[in-house]
C-alpha cells in the first residue's frame, strides 16, 4: 500500500530565515505531488504540483517555490520566509499516468502536515 | 474558476444525532471528495464520489452531478467524529490536477 510522510511535522522560524519542507511517497512509481498551505483552520489552497521529476506548476504567486529532485520526493522552500507565510503545509499525491490496476487517477491523498509559524 | 460552497459551516450534535452536510458546486466535475480533518490536521479521506451513492458503516455520501451538489450523511454520530468535514472538487475544465475546496463544515460531537 501506498504512505506518505512530511516533515518536520512543526516548524518556527524567523522572518527572513530559509525554508525546507520535504514530502516523499512510498509504494506507487510516477506519482503526481501537489503542495497545499491551510491558512486558519479552514479551505486549503493549491500552491504547486507537479507530474514527473522536475516539472513543477505554481498555482499562485508567492515566496515559496518547489522542486522534485526524486521520483517520489517533492519540496518546498523559501529562501527568505515572511510573516504571512504561517501556515499548516500539506502535501498530496494521486495515481500518475501509466498506472496498473484499478485506480481512480483524480483521487488525491495527503500526508500528515506540517504546521509553520513564522515569528 | 468553479466555486465549492458547504453548509452548514458549524454543526453541533448530541452524541447519538444523525446529520446531513452539503456541498454545492458550480460547474461540472470529475473528481469530488469528501474529508474529514482530524484535531491533529490530518486529513482523511472518506469519500470519492464525483457521482452516484456510496456506503462506508455510518457515513454515507450521494452526489447529483447534474444538479451540483453532493450530501455526506452522518449517522448515529460519536464524539470521535467531531472535526472538520471538507468537500474538495476538481472540474475537466480546470488546468493540472487542482482539487479547489470548501471552507468546511466544523461538527461538534458531545458526549
Amino acid at each position: 500500500s501506498q504512505t506518505i510522510h512530511q516533515w518536520p511535522a512543526t516548524l518556527v522560524q524567523p522572518v527572513g530565515s530559509p525554508l525546507s519542507l520535504e514530502c516523499t511517497v512510498e509504494g506507487t512509481s510516477n506519482p503526481n505531488l501537489y503542495w497545499y498551505r491551510q491558512a486558519a483552520g479552514r479551505g486549503l489552497q493549491l500552491l504547486f504540483y507537479s507530474v514527473g521529476i522536475g516539472q513543477i506548476s505554481s498555482e499562485v504567486p508567492q515566496n515559496l517555490s518547489a522542486s522534485r529532485p526524486q521520483d517520489r520526493q517533492f519540496i518546498l522552500s523559501s529562501k527568505k520566509l515572511l510573516l504571512s507565510d504561517s501556515g499548516f503545509y500539506l502535501c498530496a499525491w494521486s495515481h500518475g499516468k501509466g498506472t496498473s490496476g484499478r485506480v481512480n487517477y483524480n483521487e488525491q491523498f495527503f500526508g500528515p502536515g506540517t504546521r509553520l509559524t513564522v515569528l | 474558476g468553479i466555486q465549492v460552497e458547504q453548509s452548514p459551516p458549524d454543526l453541533i450534535l448530541q452524541e447519538g444525532a444523525n446529520s446531513t452536510l452539503r456541498c454545492n458546486f458550480s460547474d461540472s466535475v470529475n473528481n469530488l471528495q469528501w474529508f474529514h480533518q482530524n484535531p491533529w490536521g490530518q486529513l482523511i479521506n472518506l469519500f470519492y464520489i464525483p457521482s452516484g451513492t456510496k456506503q462506508n458503516g455510518r457515513l454515507s455520501a450521494t452526489t447529483v452531478a447534474t444538479e451540483r451538489y453532493s450530501l455526506l450523511y452522518i449517522s448515529s454520530s460519536q464524539t470521535t467524529d467531531s472535526g472538520v468535514y471538507f468537500c474538495a472538487v476538481r472540474s475537466p475544465e480546470t488546468s493540472g490536477s487542482r482539487l479547489t475546496f470548501g471552507e468546511g463544515t466544523q461538527l461538534t460531537v458531545n458526549p
